[in-house]
Parts: structure tokens; C-alpha cells; sequence
């Protein structure tokens, strides 16, 4: 049965920071990794898709990596803002997703 | 691009009560999924929905809750009757095949 680990659960980091959310997940043979963004009152946006067959995927400040033989994912984000204040979820599964429990981030101005 | 649309946002009802909530997915899209969220967990897919066939329904409550999509489109969750435990944000999400997943915001509900 896959398990999705997501640490830290929380992180505060003043605005300007380079930060990294960790994702570790228990079984391999995984078809797809994302990772999402879930404001307060909000459902999820989808930030990154990472395929088994990549490594990293890229999008403005975000940087996800995918190490498939450690079970692992980290998120990067560069120069945080404010604004990127909010909860964030990896999930891995091809149409069934398996979720980790979430980071939560607070920037501070 | 129109997104995921749900409704209703809130609900709040009494224990053994019934609620159904309501999903119109993404235009074209014929993979439909519906998520629990429980406050401070990840989702946890209920039931995924191909067109109108059902893929998988091996985590939904199938004594109390019940999900349909007529005409591989809409789609309705309902909870009859409802417990305290049920209460959590009810994702409705939908994808074309093997590609990123689109969730809408969420129908919230809370059972008293």
C-alpha cells in the first residue's frame, strides 16, 4: 500500500527565502508525482506534473525534482513571496492519487 | 477555460440527515473523480468515474454514501444518512487520460 510522507508539516520563512518541501513516498512504481497548492477554503491547484520517466519540472520560481529509486520529491521554491502562503501537497498515483498530509507555509513580509 | 464547478459550497446538516452535492467537470474531460478531505489530511479519493462507468469505489461508504454520473457529464454524491465523521471538504476533480488532475473548490460540509 503506497503512504505519502510530507515533512516539514509546517515552515515559516521570512519573504526572499529559498525554500525546499520535502515528499517521500513508500512504494517505487509510481506512474506520476504532482504537487499541489491548497489555499484556505479552497480546493487544489495543480503546480507541477513530473511523469516516471522525468527527473524535474520547472514553472517560474517552482522547481520539483523526482527521485523514483529513494522515494522521494522535493519541491523548491525560489525568492518565496507572501502570496506564496498556503498549504502544499504532493500526491503520487496515475488516475488514483495517494496524498500526503501537506506542508503548511507562511512567508512573512 | 471554464473549471471545475461545484455546488453546493457549504453545507451544514444533523447527523442522519441526507446531502447531496453536484459536480460538472472540465468540458471533455471523461475521467471524474470525488475526494474526502478531512481537515488536516491529504484527499482520499472516494470514487473515479470513467464517462459514466465506475473505475473505482473500493474507499467509498457504500451503506451510507452513493455517487452517479448520468450521461458521462454531471455527477451527484450523496451521503443518506450522514454521520459526524462525514464531515469534510468533497472534492470533485476531473482529467483527460493520464494527464493532470483539476480539482474545483471544494463543497464543504459539516455534520451536527
Amino acid at each position: 500500500k503506497q503512504e505519502v510522507t510530507q515533512i516539514p508539516a509546517a515552515l515559516s520563512v521570512p519573504e526572499g527565502e529559498n525554500l525546499v518541501l520535502n515528499c517521500s513516498f513508500t512504494d517505487s512504481a509510481i506512474y506520476n508525482l504532482q504537487w499541489f497548492r491548497q489555499d484556505p477554503g479552497k480546493g487544489l491547484t495543480s503546480l507541477l506534473l513530473i511523469q516516471s520517466s522525468q527527473r524535474e519540472q520547472t514553472s517560474g520560481r517552482l522547481n520539483a525534482s523526482l527521485d523514483k529509486s529513494s522515494g522521494r520529491s522535493t519541491l523548491y521554491i525560489a525568492a518565496s513571496q507572501p502570496g506564496d502562503s498556503a498549504t502544499y501537497l504532493c500526491a503520487v498515483g496515475f488516475q488514483k492519487l495517494v496524498f500526503g498530509t501537506g506542508t503548511r507555509l507562511l512567508v512573512s513580509p | 477555460e471554464a473549471g471545475v464547478a461545484q455546488s453546493p459550497r457549504y453545507k451544514i446538516i444533523e447527523k442522519r440527515q441526507s446531502v447531496a452535492f453536484w459536480c460538472n467537470p472540465i468540458s471533455g474531460h471523461a475521467t471524474l473523480y470525488w475526494y474526502q478531505q478531512i481537515l488536516g489530511q491529504g484527499p482520499k479519493l472516494l470514487i473515479q468515474f470513467q464517462n459514466n462507468g465506475v473505475v473505482d469505489d473500493s474507499q467509498l461508504p457504500k451503506d451510507r454514501f452513493s455517487a452517479e454520473r448520468l450521461k458521462g457529464v454531471d455527477s451527484t454524491l450523496k451521503i443518506q444518512p450522514a454521520k459526524l465523521e462525514d464531515s469534510a471538504v468533497y472534492l470533485c476533480a476531473s482529467s483527460l487520460e493520464g494527464r493532470r488532475i483539476y480539482f474545483g473548490e471544494g463543497s464543504w460540509l459539516t455534520v451536527v
